[in-house]
C-alpha cells in the first residue's frame, strides 16, 4: 500500500539552528500539505502544495520557514533559524488533485532547545 | 472559514463498554467530514469520512459516526471499546478552496479505555 514518507522522524536541535524535514507524497498525488501539531492541539496547515505552486502559505511564518517542492514531487520545509516555540509534530498530507481525503505521513517530531 | 469543536479533551472509559466522541462544526453548508485517529508520536490514520449520501458512516476498528446537518454534529461511536483504542481522536472538516480542500481539525479527545 502507498504511504507518504517522512524524514527524519526525530530532530533535536538547538535555538537559532537551522532544521529541514523532507516528504515525500504518494505517487501521482499533485496536492502536498505541511501541517504543524504543537502538543495538546489539532494540526494546523502551513503550506499546501499545487504541483510545485504554493496555493497557500498564509499561515506560514515566512520570517523563519521556507517550504519548496521543486519538482512537484517531493517536498522540503526549513526553518531557520529555530525557536522554541517551533516545538512541534510536523506532518505531511498529500491527495489527488481535487480530492477529499488526505493521506498522511508518520511526521517529524521537532524538540529545540 | 470553518471550524472544529471537540467537546472532550479526554473520555475515560472501561474495556467493552460504549463510547461516544462528540464532535461540532461550524457550517451549515456542504462539507466534508473526517474522524483521524493519532497514536502516540506517529501521524494520523483515518477512521471514517462523510463525502455525501448516508448519514451513517462506518469505518476501521468497528467505529462509526452519524453526520447530522440540522445539529452540524458528526459524533463518533464505538459499541464496545478495547484496550488497543486508547488513543488521541481528531474531527476535521474540509474547507474549500480553489485549489482544493483544507482540513480543519478539532483540539483532539483522548480517549482513556480502561481494562
Amino acid at each position: 500500500e502507498a504511504e507518504v514518507a517522512q524524514s527524519p522522524r526525530y530532530k533535536i536541535t538547538e535555538k537559532s539552528q537551522a532544521v529541514a524535514f523532507w516528504c515525500d507524497p504518494i505517487s501521482g498525488h499533485a496536492t502536498l500539505y505541511w501541517y504543524r501539531q504543537i502538543l495538546g492541539q489539532g494540526p494546523e496547515l502551513l503550506v499546501q502544495f499545487q504541483d510545485e505552486s504554493v496555493v497557500d502559505d498564509s499561515q506560514l511564518p515566512k520570517d523563519r520557514f521556507s517550504a519548496e517542492r521543486l519538482k512537484g514531487v517531493d517536498s522540503t520545509l526549513k526553518i531557520q533559524p529555530a525557536e522554541l516555540g517551533d516545538s512541534a509534530m510536523y506532518l505531511c498530507a498529500s491527495t489527488l488533485a481535487g480530492g477529499a481525503e488526505q493521506f498522511f505521513g508518520p511526521g517529524t517530531r521537532l524538540t529545540v532547545l | 472559514a470553518q471550524s472544529v469543536t471537540q467537546l472532550d479533551s479526554q473520555v475515560p472509559v472501561f474495556e467493552e463498554a460504549p463510547v461516544e466522541l462528540r464532535c461540532n462544526y461550524s457550517s451549515s453548508v456542504s462539507v466534508y467530514l473526517f474522524w483521524y485517529v493519532q497514536y502516540p508520536n506517529q501521524g494520523l490514520q483515518l477512521l471514517l469520512k462523510y463525502l455525501s449520501g448516508s448519514t451513517l458512516v462506518k469505518g476501521i476498528n468497528g467505529f462509526e459516526a452519524e453526520f447530522n446537518k440540522s445539529q452540524t454534529s458528526f459524533h463518533l461511536r464505538k459499541p464496545s471499546v478495547h484496550i488497543s483504542d486508547t488513543a488521541e481522536y481528531f474531527c476535521a472538516v474540509s474547507d474549500s478552496t480553489l485549489y482544493g480542500n483544507k482540513l480543519v481539525f478539532g483540539a483532539g479527545t483522548i480517549l482513556r479505555v480502561k481494562s
